[in-house]
């Protein structure tokens, strides 16, 4: 049973706008949350991360929200441009636990 | 070098074959972990390792096998594969597991096709 999902397999987008990726998790044990872009050919790389003991988290023009109440988190980014076309997986960790449960991504597409 | 190497980029064996992927982190961390990536498939834990020993093996067949020598290096061994089993191989490491020092560091993954 997937703990993390995300909805929108692909997001397509105009450069300059905000791209908005969702996130839904069920585990309330998840305490901490964790974004991770991939190109193709390339491992996943770390982007932003919040802890459930906040509601937002800022770096740059990538921002996280966390609502608790409703088990979702968003990333927005803004603005966006060419470069941020990849698969963005959203993670989850529990303090107790050892294994990122991972959704499935969801492909951003950036267009000029 | 620096941050999670692994090889080979890719590779292609029968299902005869015993071949080993190696992973390498050059960031002190004392976790390692395997990830399989199918296509349409969220990352599928395999494996964890913390400080060299096993701490999860998350129902993966025993065609599978890993090794940690120590906390720099991974391997998976594999021996008998099912067409299956082609897939991304990612190898991860983080500081520590859980919460904030579980943030992992990937390595660019092997490509296994099995034939």
């Amino acid at each position: 049973d997937q703990q993390v999902k995300q909805n929108s397999p692909s997001l397509s987008v105009q450069e300059g706008r905000i791209s908005i990726l969702n996130c839904d998790y069920t585990n309330s044990m998840f305490d901490y949350f964790l974004w991770y872009k991939k190109y193709p050919a390339e491992g996943p790389t770390f982007l932003i991360s919040i802890s459930s003991i906040k509601d937002k988290n800022e770096d740059g023009r990538f921002t996280v929200f966390l609502n608790k109440s409703a088990k979702h988190l968003s990333l927005h980014i803004v603005p966006s441009q060419p470069g941020d076309s990849a698969v963005y997986f959203c993670a989850a960790n529990s303090n107790s636990g050892y294994a990122l449960n991972f959704g499935k991504g969801t492909s951003l597409l950036v267009t000029p | 070098e620096t941050g999670v190497t692994q090889t080979p980029r890719h590779l292609v064996m029968g299902m005869t074959n015993k071949k080993s992927l190696k992973c390498e982190q050059h960031l002190g961390h004392n976790a390692m972990y395997w990830y399989k990536q199918s296509a349409k498939k969220p990352l599928e834990l395999m494996f964890v390792y913390n400080f060299k020993e096993q701490t999860e093996n998350n129902s993966v067949p025993s065609r599978f096998s890993p090794e940690c020598p120590n906390s720099s290096h991974l391997f998976l061994h594999l021996h008998t594969l099912q067409p299956e089993d082609s897939a991304l191989y990612l190898c991860a490491s983080s500081q520590d597991t859980g919460g904030a020092s579980n943030e992992q560091f990937f390595g660019p993954g092997t490509r296994l096709t099995v034939l």
